[in-house]
């Protein structure tokens, strides 16, 4: 069975501190896909990026910075100088091939306050 | 941004009341989802559908149904709410994904009460 831990359950910081949120997985298949995604007070989630297992180079859009390591099955997701703006719940998820399709499991997100 | 609705935003209701919450995507995905999410929780799939007349059960067991008769249409029913049935609701639409996975755009969410 697939698993998603994301072992912080709150963090706060103050605004311009770099923040970094973990996501441990759990899978035996070799094929799989990573995602994360955003949930603003607003409520809609909101995508941030799809990594797959065979691509474990790391990435950075803007302030943001995914580092994907297999041997830890870890996809860490890290913001840099945060911005109150960036105050949501991060949801890391899994998706595997079953019964025809994609599916996505979720963690149980980490909500980030950043504070003025 | 992403083009996909749900009314109401917010509803209040009694015990036993039939209910239909709405979810339409103006982006001609033939994928569509139901989550449920408690507050403070993770999400949890409880239908979808690969396309018109397809629906599927989720990981999560649900006394909701759901029909896909349009494409942009996937509305969620529940026919006796209770209180147990009090939770954030999620509808989301994506592409088919056959070959691999394709993000998945989220609505706003229902939050439903059940008094």
């Amino acid at each position: 069975a697939q698993k998603v831990t994301q072992a912080q359950t709150e963090i706060s910081v103050v605004e311009k501190e770099d923040v970094t949120l973990d996501c441990v997985y759990e899978t035996r298949d070799t094929t799989y896909y990573l995602f994360w995604y955003k949930q603003p007070p607003s409520g809609e989630l909101v995508f941030l990026i799809r990594r797959n297992s065979f691509d474990e180079q790391n990435e950075i859009s803007g302030r943001y910075s995914w580092n994907f390591q297999k041997s830890t099955s870890s996809f860490n997701f890290t913001i840099t100088a945060s911005q109150v703006v960036d105050s949501a719940v991060y949801f890391c998820a899994l998706s595997l091939f079953e019964a025809g399709s994609y599916q996505l499991t979720f963690g149980k997100g980490t909500k980030l306050s950043v504070i003025p | 941004e992403a083009d996909i609705y749900q009314t109401p935003r917010y509803l209040v209701i009694g015990t036993g009341k039939k209910i239909t919450l709405e979810c339409s995507q103006t982006m001609g995905h033939d994928k569509m989802y139901w989550y449920q999410q408690d507050p403070g929780m993770e999400l949890h799939l409880i239908h979808y559908s690969y396309g018109v007349n397809s629906t599927e059960k989720g990981d999560l067991s649900s006394e909701s149904t759901v029909s896909r008769i349009r494409t942009e249409h996937f509305p969620l029913t529940l026919e006796s709410a209770r209180p147990s049935h009090t939770s954030q609701y999620l509808c989301a639409s994506s592409e088919l994904g056959i070959s691999d996975p394709n993000e998945q755009f989220f609505g706003p969410g229902t939050r439903l009460t059940v008094l």
